[in-house]
């Protein structure tokens, strides 16, 4: 089905732990972005791609890493997990405007 | 820089209220604005947007229109119903090359229905 995935939908892993949340979409979509979901902040974006290779930082980047090889997959990585890195996390893309969002992973960190 | 500013929740309302949710921005230039609204367990999706001044964007029963002079985008609703209790976001989006099609977001606005 068309549209754009996020996996795994809930995780939970140990501070120090590597973690990988993916994000694909089957539109072509240029653009895709990483945000995060905390009480109190909204939604903060942690990373962007304009294009395949071609990737930048948001507001929130420090502990986390992205790559994007593929126009469609544009996963992202806790290096080393820490506490404060609990939240819900959204994938988007788009093309122009509206951004079109996954369902979120939720990764608690113990 | 840029922002968005979003009247605080939650927002209470019995079923067949009237519904406001303020949104106001700061911004230069044109930008276009958007209301994304996000029900439990969801991605955020668009709820309507506008792309100039004057504009009214309409869906699924709610509006809200571009006032530039007032530099705001309120959004409204006749009459909730429960399945319209969600998060509601405000957002606005540079119109130019080098925005890279970034939204500045409003830290949203929790909306509880009643019957």
């Amino acid at each position: 089905d068309a549209g754009i995935t996020q996996s795994p939908r809930y995780k939970i892993t140990e501070t120090g732990r590597q973690v990988t949340l993916m994000c694909h979409q089957t539109w072509s979509h240029s653009y895709m972005f990483w945000y995060r979901q905390d009480l109190g902040h909204g939604l903060r974006l942690i990373y962007y791609s304009a294009a395949a290779d071609i990737t930048d930082k948001g507001e929130v980047p420090d502990g986390y890493v992205v790559s994007r090889s593929k126009t469609e997959n544009f996963p992202l990585t806790l290096e080393s997990a820490t506490r404060s890195q609990t939240s819900v996390y959204f994938c988007a893309s788009s093309s122009g405007q509206p951004q079109h969002f996954g369902d979120g992973t939720r990764l608690s960190i113990l | 820089g840029d922002s968005v500013t979003q009247m605080e929740g939650p927002v209470t309302l019995s079923e067949e209220a009237f519904l406001t949710i303020n949104c106001t921005y700061t911004a230069t230039g044109y930008p276009s604005l958007f209301w994304y609204v996000q029900y439990p367990g969801e991605g955020l999706q668009l709820l309507l947007k506008a792309t100039k001044a004057d504009d009214k964007g309409s869906n699924k029963g709610f509006e809200a229109t571009y006032r530039k002079e007032t530099t705001s985008f309120h959004l409204e609703k006749g009459s909730v119903q429960v399945s319209d209790s969600a998060v509601y976001f405000c957002a606005l989006s540079q119109n130019n090359a080098g925005n890279n099609r970034k939204l500045i977001w409003g830290l949203g606005t929790s909306l509880a229905v009643n019957p």
